[in-house]
């Protein structure tokens, strides 16, 4: 079992939908983050939480540290935020453990 | 600032051979992690440099090496090539106290053929 498990795989949306993706964790953590990654492979940080809500723009990332689950939303969806969503999670020691990622795409 | 930078972008390699990357972290950064990806396995941890000391690795064989200079530059070995070694090779740069921000580089993409 995944030690962090990513929903949906694959999201299809028409552009200015709200989005939600979210992510499930089953270890201990010091942080979560909300990775993007487009077509070519850079990786960019979206979100750093460890606790409580952030909102960068027209992105909005949540997390409850009890029940061990994130959640990453989109408002107003635009196709330039078609890409792959990853959720990574931070355990004691800087160790990584990666969702399988969510491919969104926004259709114009 | 600059950020960043993994070199070479691309690289094409035979089973057997040996291979360094690069990856030059933003100034003021002392922490240097690396990633795999591949289609089969997606992102996965292999280890991390802090002031020129390993502080944690994953789960990857010893062919899988690195190191850290002075200058927090870091570089990634992998030894004895083999297929299943073709991925996009990441790196992100972080301050290091494990609670900041991680900026990514672009990768190297290593095919082995």
């Amino acid at each position: 079992k995944n030690e962090v498990e990513q929903s949906p795989q694959n999201l299809t949306a028409q552009e200015g939908e709200f989005i939600t993706i979210n992510c499930s964790y089953s270890v201990g953590i010091s942080a979560l983050h909300w990775l993007q990654q487009h077509p070519g492979g850079g990786i960019v940080s979206l979100f750093m939480l460890s606790s409580g809500k952030k909102k960068h723009g027209r992105l909005i990332a949540t997390i409850n540290i009890q029940e061990k689950h994130s959640s990453l939303h989109i408002t107003a969806s635009h196709p330039r935020d078609s890409a792959v969503y990853i959720c990574a999670v931070i355990r004691t020691g800087n160790q990584f453990y990666f969702g399988t990622g969510t491919s969104l795409t926004v259709i114009p | 600032k600059a950020g960043v930078t993994q070199t070479p972008r691309y690289l094409i390699k035979t089973r057997g051979q040996q291979v360094t990357l690069s990856c030059s972290p933003i100034s003021g950064h002392r922490s240097v992690s690396w990633y795999q990806q591949t289609p089969g396995q997606g992102l996965q941890f292999l280890f991390e440099y802090f002031s020129e000391t390993q502080r944690n690795k994953g789960n990857f064989p010893g062919r899988f090496s690195g190191r850290q200079f002075s200058n927090s530059r870091s570089e990634m070995n992998v030894s004895t090539l083999e297929l299943g070694d073709s991925a996009l090779y990441l790196c992100a740069s972080s301050i290091g106290t494990g609670l900041d921000g991680y900026t990514f580089g672009s990768g190297t993409r290593l095919t082995v053929v």
